[in-house]
């Protein structure tokens, strides 16, 4: 079974500052992850996804990921934090039992301040 | 492109009351699934369907069930709500491209206050 386990639920940086999210996973299988924002009012929206083709993903908006077997970890990075950054952000697994079936990590709420 | 549609966005009902929530797909996509969101649960996996067909569900009580039509469209029902079922449900489209990396996309959500 596969699980997904992001540490902190909240995360406070200053603009300009790094952003850090931190990512495990649990697989039995080779892992698909993925990492999705949610801004206030709204559905979710893909940032990245890791495929095996290369570990570390560049995604949307600055925000990078990097895949590390040896640590199950898949953590998002952005280099500078804007205020428009201000969201809920979430890793997620894909289940082995299907091809659409996504298992969420509980996700970490980033709060960006002046 | 049009991007995924849920209707209703807000819904109030009372518990015991049935309730019946619809996504439109991306043109083109084939695959729906339904999450539900709480505060206290996360984001949980209902179900998937594709070609009309439910092809993957996830560990929720048979008061919650589906079905997609031929025009992929998808449609949700609850039945005999309780408060617990107080959620927001996100639809998700995809390509399906018969691999476990699609990238589905969301809608905006249907937010359920049961009363």
């Amino acid at each position: 079974a596969q699980s997904v386990t992001q540490l902190g639920s909240h995360v406070s940086v200053s603009e300009g500052a790094l952003v850090l999210l931190r990512c495990n996973y649990s697989s039995s299988v080779p892992p698909y992850l993925f990492w999705y924002v949610q801004y206030p009012n709204q559905g979710l929206q893909l940032l990245l996804k890791y495929t095996s083709a290369a570990t570390l993903v560049k995604g949307i908006n600055g925000f990078e990921a990097e895949f590390k077997k040896s640590e199950t970890s898949f953590h998002l990075t952005k280099p500078s934090a804007h205020m428009s950054d201000a969201a809920e952000y979430f890793c997620a697994v894909s289940d082995s039992g299907g091809y659409n079936k996504l298992i969420f990590g509980a996700g970490t709420r980033l709060a960006v301040h002046p | 492109k049009a991007g995924v549609t849920q209707t209703p966005r807000y819904l109030i009902k009372t518990r015991g009351q049935q309730v019946t929530l619809s996504c439109s797909p991306i043109s083109g996509h084939r695959s729906v699934s339904w999450y539900q969101q709480t505060p206290g649960q996360g984001l949980q996996f209902l179900f998937e369907y594709f070609s009309e067909t439910q092809r993957n569900k996830g560990n929720f009580p048979g008061r919650f069930s589906g079905r997609q039509f031929s025009n992929s469209r998808s449609e949700m029902n609850v039945s005999t709500l309780e408060l617990g079922d107080s959620a927001l449900y996100l639809c998700a489209s995809s390509l399906d491209l018969q691999t476990r990396n699609n990238e589905q996309f969301f809608g905006p959500g249907t937010r359920l206050t049961v009363l």
